[in-house]
Parts: C-alpha cells; sequence; structure tokens
C-alpha cells in the first residue's frame, strides 16, 4: 500500500512563528502537492514539485514557500504564519503508470491552528 | 476557467437506498477524473478513477461514469450503509494542466 504520512495531525503556532509541515511518501513518485482546505472553499493547491527541486506554484502561493530536497520528502514552509494560514492541510503525491494512468494518493492531513 | 462543481452539496438518505452523487465540469478537455472520499477531520481516500477515454468504473458497490460531451460525472452508490456517510469529492485532471481541480464535495448521511 502507498503511503504518505505528514509529520503532524494537529499544530498550534503563534503569529510571526515560522512553521514547517512535512509529507513523506514512500512509493518513489515524482509529483508531490500541498492543498489547503478550509470550510466553503474546498481544496486549493499552495504548490506542487514535479521532481527533486523542482516547484511550481499553485493558485494561493502569498505567503507560503516549499522545500524538495529529496524526492520522498516535500516540505511547506509558512515564513511568518498569520491567523489567516488556520487551515486544515493536505499533502499527495501522484504517480503514473505504464498507458498514462495515474492516481493521486492523500496524507492524513495536518490541522494548523495559528493564534 | 476550469471549474468543477457538486451538487447537492449535502444529502441525507435511509439506509439501503441507492444514490447518486452529481459533478460537473467546465472543460471537456480532461485527462482525467477522480472521485474520493474524506471522512471527517481526515485526508482523502481515493475511490475510483475514470480516464478520458474510459466511460465508468466499478468498485464492489460504487460505479463511476463519464460523460465528456455533457462535461458531467456520477457516483452511483448501490444499497447505502451507515458507514457510507462521508464528504464525497470530485477532482479533474484537464489536459494540459498537471493539478487537479476539486469540486466542493458532496456530504452524505446514511440513516441507519
Amino acid at each position: 500500500d502507498v503511503k504518505v504520512t505528514q509529520s503532524s495531525r494537529y499544530l498550534v503556532k503563534r503569529t510571526g512563528e515560522k512553521v514547517f509541515l512535512e509529507c513523506v511518501q514512500d512509493m518513489d513518485h515524482e509529483n508531490m502537492f500541498w492543498y489547503r482546505q478550509d470550510p466553503g472553499l474546498g481544496l486549493r493547491l499552495i504548490y506542487f514539485s514535479y521532481d527533486v527541486k523542482m516547484k511550481e506554484k499553485g493558485d494561493i502561493p502569498e505567503g507560503y514557500s516549499v522545500s524538495r530536497e529529496k524526492k520522498e520528502r516535500f516540505s511547506l514552509i509558512l515564513e511568518s504564519a498569520s491567523t489567516n494560514q488556520t487551515s486544515m492541510y493536505l499533502c499527495a503525491s501522484r504517480y503514473r503508470l505504464a498507458g498514462g494512468q495515474e492516481t493521486q494518493y492523500f496524507g492524513p492531513g495536518t490541522r494548523l491552528l495559528v493564534l | 476557467k476550469q471549474e468543477v462543481t457538486q451538487i447537492p452539496a449535502a444529502l441525507s438518505v435511509p439506509e439501503g437506498e441507492n444514490l447518486v452523487l452529481n459533478c460537473s465540469f467546465t472543460d471537456s478537455a480532461i485527462y482525467n477524473l477522480q472521485w474520493f472520499r474524506q471522512d471527517p477531520g481526515k485526508g482523502l481516500t481515493s475511490l475510483l478513477l475514470i480516464q478520458s477515454s474510459q466511460r465508468e468504473q466499478t468498485s464492489g458497490r460504487l460505479n463511476a461514469s463519464l460523460d465528456k460531451s455533457s462535461g458531467r460525472s456520477t457516483l452511483y452508490i448501490a444499497a447505502s450503509q451507515p458507514g457510507d456517510s462521508a464528504t464525497y469529492l470530485c477532482a479533474v485532471r484537464y489536459r494540459g494542466f498537471n493539478k487537479f481541480y476539486f469540486g466542493s464535495g458532496t456530504k452524505l448521511n446514511v440513516k441507519p
């Protein structure tokens, strides 16, 4: 079974703190994604990475950065946490089979509260 | 603009009923479409993935269909059970785009 793990299920941070959210997948997938999920707004893509050290901005990258130094690990960084970054953060990885079939696997999520 | 819409936002049915969840998308140039389930406070679990060349996919009591010309997908759940209660999300990957576009979900409650 594919496993996507996230470093924390729940986090409480203070405004202005630097926050690191870690995501690890164990299946050598090339593509990894960070989403945030908010009531009424659904899932919104923050950043994605299609290979080591490669990244692209998603729909809402402001206030976030990412790091992918190793293929299995994709980190989301909140440089200076703000209360409007309180949210559920979901990491996903995606792979493609021969024939073009692909699927996304999601981690369990990190619920972040910024006070 | 690529959009994905799910109607209804919430659905409550008695146990044993067959039901259909709807997903609409605005661009027929899709690469694939995936249905997910999300339990409260948890991540997403993949249920079914349909490639653009396919019309439907089945897994157990679940059947997902795809009609590109009308911009619609349906998720059919047969003989619903209380354990099916969750939020169901539809996600579309359009050709030329690396990301998935998600609908806002249908929250299903199956009453015992």
